[in-house]
């Protein structure tokens, strides 16, 4: 079936220690999207990309990086993990972003990442 | 920026009660989506309305886009103890999608 994966469902890393979030998409879509999910919050979108156009929210930290290789593949970086960096991250695919578009523009989410920071 | 006013924020109903939810909007927008999450999982996309005033039914769940294009209703009718989990509206404006605060549902069996 084509789907949303990522890997690890969950990481633990230490406070400031680098880590990378992997996402892959087997659904051949243009645009890969990363989320922070706090609890018992709704998502939060950091960036995302258009095949290979990065496009950054204006209120994501520096600390969040990304990377999309392939069309497959896109990590999610943080570079110097706070503590208030532990949350659930999101992937998301979409095939397109039209403006008046209609299902094409559908977001299909991965299971997450859950994140801890010691 | 954009907000959605998603209540009720809980619900705890006895199995085969219907539920309905809503959203409310300051803002227009182009389609009004109903996801679901699991504890420990991704959003899954339930229902996606395109036109105003559009109804759309998905098996035991039927959701609405407002005449205004600023809310959406989802009901639930029947329910049963797979239901439990938080449902989300968003609306989506372009590739940016803004989510409510959700509504966490509980059935009792």
């Amino acid at each position: 079936d084509a789907m949303v994966i990522q890997n690890p469902r969950y990481q633990v890393t230490q406070f400031g220690k680098p880590v990378t979030l992997s996402c892959s998409q087997t659904l051949n879509h243009n645009v890969m999207y990363w989320y922070q999910q706090k609890s018992s919050q709704a998502p939060k979108l950091l960036f995302h990309y258009y095949d290979k156009d990065f496009n950054n929210e204006a209120d994501t930290p520096d600390n969040f990086q990304s990377r999309r290789p392939n069309t497959s593949f896109c990590f999610l970086d943080i570079r110097s993990p706070g503590l208030g960096d532990a949350a659930m991250y999101l992937c998301a695919t979409s095939r397109d972003t039209v403006t008046s578009g209609g299902a094409e523009n559908e977001q299909f989410f991965g299971p997450g990442t859950r994140l801890t920071v010691l | 920026g954009q907000q959605l006013n998603q209540s009720p924020q809980s619900m705890f109903i006895q199995e085969g009660e219907d539920v309905s939810m809503n959203c409310t909007s300051s803002s227009i927008f182009n389609t009004w989506l109903w996801y679901k999450q699991d504890p420990g999982e991704g959003p899954v996309l339930l229902i996606a309305l395109y036109k105003a005033g559009e109804l759309t039914s998905n098996g035991r769940l039927t959701a609405q886009f407002g005449i205004t294009r600023k809310d959406s209703f989802l009901n639930i009718s029947a329910s049963i103890p797979s239901d439990v989990g938080i449902y989300f509206c968003a609306g989506r404006s372009n590739y940016k999608l803004t989510f409510g605060k959700g509504t966490l549902l509980t059935v009792n069996p």
